[in-house]
């Protein structure tokens, strides 16, 4: 059974600061990968995924994404927060070429000061 | 709005009373997911349907639980004899079989067990 572990429930940051959320999944054969995010009031909306190819990703709002294979990660990047970006965050997988469920994590609530 | 469509977006009802969601995707996808998302929680992967045909359900969808997709367009979730635990917000998502598997979500239902 697949798993994905985020490791920050909540963090909180001032405008401008890095921002680095962690993920990391459990699953041995080939997996597509997924970061949603939820503004408060709104539904998920997709950030960005990861099928193959370019193990960088970039996403929707200046976020990115690096699939790491040999660490099972998937860490979610920005280089410069904004108040804006003030939402629960969530790290998802399936199996690749599959149709099934996605598995999600926990989420991370992000709390942007300004 | 050609998004995924849910209704209703709240619903609050008594103990041993049953409810039913229903959910419309976006018009062009024939995959459609249904999870459940308790507080603090990522999602969680109840069932889904390719068409009308119901391929995969997971352990937590009870007996007491029941989807269809009678003509493979809108779906339906009910819940019969409703419990306290079932309170959560009920998500449905779809996706296109053309092309990598995409979940693009609705809104939500959020049902209160009394």
């Amino acid at each position: 059974a697949q798993s994905v572990s985020q490791h920050n429930h909540h963090v909180i940051l001032s405008e401008a600061a890095s921002l680095e959320l962690g993920c990391n999944y459990s699953y041995g054969g080939t997996v597509n990968l997924f970061w949603y995010v939820q503004y408060p009031g709104q539904h998920l909306q997709l950030l960005l995924k990861y099928f193959s190819g370019d193990p960088l990703v970039k996403g929707i709002k200046g976020f990115e994404a690096e699939f790491i294979k040999s660490k099972f990660s998937f860490n979610l990047r920005k280089p410069s927060v904004q108040w804006s970006d003030t939402a629960e965050y969530f790290c998802a997988s399936h199996s690749g070429g599959g149709a099934d469920g996605l598995t999600f994590g926990k989420g991370t609530h992000l709390i942007i000061q300004p | 709005d050609t998004g995924v469509s849910q209704d209703p977006r709240h619903k609050i009802t008594k103990r041993g009373q049953n409810v039913t969601f229903r959910c419309d995707p976006i018009s062009e996808h024939n995959r459609l997911y249904w999870y459940r998302q308790t507080l603090g929680q990522g999602p969680e992967f109840l069932t889904y349907f390719q068409n009308e045909a119901q391929l995969e359900k997971s352990r937590l969808l009870s007996d007491r639980f029941s989807a269809e997709r009678p003509k493979g367009s809108f779906s339906t979730l009910e819940i019969q004899r409703t419990e306290q635990g079932d309170s959560a917000m009920y998500l449905c998502a779809s996706s296109s079989t053309s092309g990598p598997n995409i979940q693009y979500f609705g809104a939500g239902t959020r049902l209160s067990v009394l």
